[in-house]
């Protein structure tokens, strides 16, 4: 069974620094990595994909990609508190590559 | 682009009665939509994956006969929850990979149901 890890936190950063949230995964064949940004009571929306390890950049956020160790990771610059969301980390692993979810980190944006 | 729209957004009923919940890709063509169930500060989770004119495919615990899903055309999927029960009571939320997409999923905004 393929996990997501995720801290669920809360992880509280000021307002203008950079957010930095954390995803290890457990199927060492996945190839496809999603960052989604939930609000509460609302659906999730898709904020990067990533699939080469590296970093990718859109805008103020980054996702970076490490196979060999595991992990994929979201920075986001410039924090604002509109910011403040669940973010979840997703991969294909669920029947014809339903997306097997993190728990979700809670980031709250200080003022 | 790759907008998705779910009805009801959200649902009161009785035990016992059952519940239908369209999923439907607005400006794009779907060969895959999933239905995800979301229970309060939990992940979401993957209940079962609908593709066109075939029968879906049903993750392990998830009981085909309670949650039947139709996935007549390449816009539309539906999921209906047969004799809700208060236990049903969850977000579900539907997603959809556009044809040629590659694996990206597009979300719906998702359906409260609450089962009294």
């Amino acid at each position: 069974q393929k996990e997501v890890e995720q801290n669920s936190g809360p992880l509280s950063v000021p307002e203008g620094a950079i957010a930095s949230l954390n995803c290890t995964y457990s199927d060492r064949v996945s190839q496809s990595f999603f960052w989604y940004r939930q609000y509460s009571g609302k659906s999730p929306e898709l904020i990067m994909s990533i699939y080469s390890n590296g970093d990718k950049e859109d805008g103020r956020f980054t996702a970076q990609l490490n196979k060999a160790s595991q992990y994929v990771s979201l920075l986001i610059r410039d924090s604002q508190p509109s910011d403040s969301a669940t973010y979840l980390c997703a991969s294909p692993g669920g029947g014809a590559d339903g997306l097997t979810f993190g728990k979700g980190t809670h980031l709250i944006i200080q003022p | 682009g790759a907008v998705v729209s779910q009805h009801p957004s959200w649902v009161i009923c009785k035990s016992g009665t059952s519940v239908k919940i369209e999923c439907r890709s607005l400006d794009f063509q779907a060969t895959t939509m999933f239905w995800y169930r979301q229970f309060p500060k939990q992940s979401l989770m993957l209940m079962a994956t609908s593709n066109e004119g075939s029968k879906a495919t049903y993750e392990q615990g998830v009981e085909k006969d309670k949650f039947l899903i139709n996935h007549a055309s390449l816009t539309l999927s539906t999921l209906t929850v047969t004799s809700a029960h208060p236990e049903d009571s969850s977000f579900y939320i539907c997603s959809a990979r556009m044809v040629g997409g590659g694996d990206t999923q597009y979300f719906g905004p998702g359906t409260r149901l609450t089962v009294l």
